[in-house]
């Protein structure tokens, strides 16, 4: 059965404090693998990975994928409070979207 | 250009009722999917259409079903309904099937279904 695991659950960290989001899968028939933030309803977007090795940034966001090992990293830099949210690590699994159940991410000013 | 929208926002149902959710894609996308995400945990995959034909289905029982309309909007509907149900129900929207390359799919803002 398909599997995308996240870690840790929940992580509570100052503002400025750099902060590291883990996400492993097992999925038989990978596309790629995506990030993304919900902080009230829908989940945004934030990356799409489908190459080993090749880190993806935007701003204080970062992200890479290790496909022989199975996992992808989310680097978040200084951050900020309106970076508390849940981050959400997905893997696209044909024509369908496989979850992990999210890191909750706090951030203390 | 308006985004994946999604209606009722919220909605309230008691056990054994029915219920139907709606939902319209982003302009030009002819996939649209259906995942509910239940407190503390992620979206699960429900339903996938596309082109008005289902392409894809999770493990939920024979109580949920969806079509997908002549404009590509699409509707959820749930018979029976437990309270295990309650959840937030959310549709995505791709322009393709495959979800690959280019090919990412957007989501609504979702509806917050209760169950007493």
């Amino acid at each position: 059965e398909d599997k995308v695991v996240q870690s840790p659950l929940s992580l509570v960290v100052h503002e400025g404090d750099t902060v590291t989001l883990n996400c492993s899968y097992e999925v038989t028939n990978f596309r790629s693998l995506l990030w993304y933030k919900q902080e009230k309803k829908a989940p945004t977007f934030l990356f799409m990975l489908t190459s080993s090795g090749i880190e993806k940034k935007s701003g204080r966001l970062s992200s890479i994928l290790d496909k022989k090992e199975l996992f992808s990293i989310l680097n978040i830099t200084a951050t900020q409070t309106g970076d508390s949210a849940i981050y959400l690590c997905a893997v696209a699994d044909g024509n369908k979207l496989v979850f992990g159940a999210g890191t909750i991410l706090r951030v203390k000013s | 250009d308006a985004g994946v929208t999604q209606s009722p926002t919220h909605l309230i149902k008691t056990r054994g009722q029915h219920v139907t959710l709606r939902c319209s894609p982003i302009s030009g996308h002819k996939s649209v999917s259906w995942y509910q995400q239940v407190l503390g945990q992620g979206p699960q995959f429900i339903f996938q259409y596309y082109e008005k034909e289902e392409r894809g289905r999770g493990n939920f029982p024979d109580r949920f079903s969806a079509r997908q309309f002549p404009n590509y909007s699409s509707e959820l509907n749930v018979n029976a309904l437990l309270l295990g149900d309650s959840a937030l129900y959310l549709c995505a929207s791709s322009s393709g099937l495959r979800l690959e390359g280019k090919n990412e799919q957007f989501f609504g803002p979702g509806t917050r279904l209760t169950v007493l």
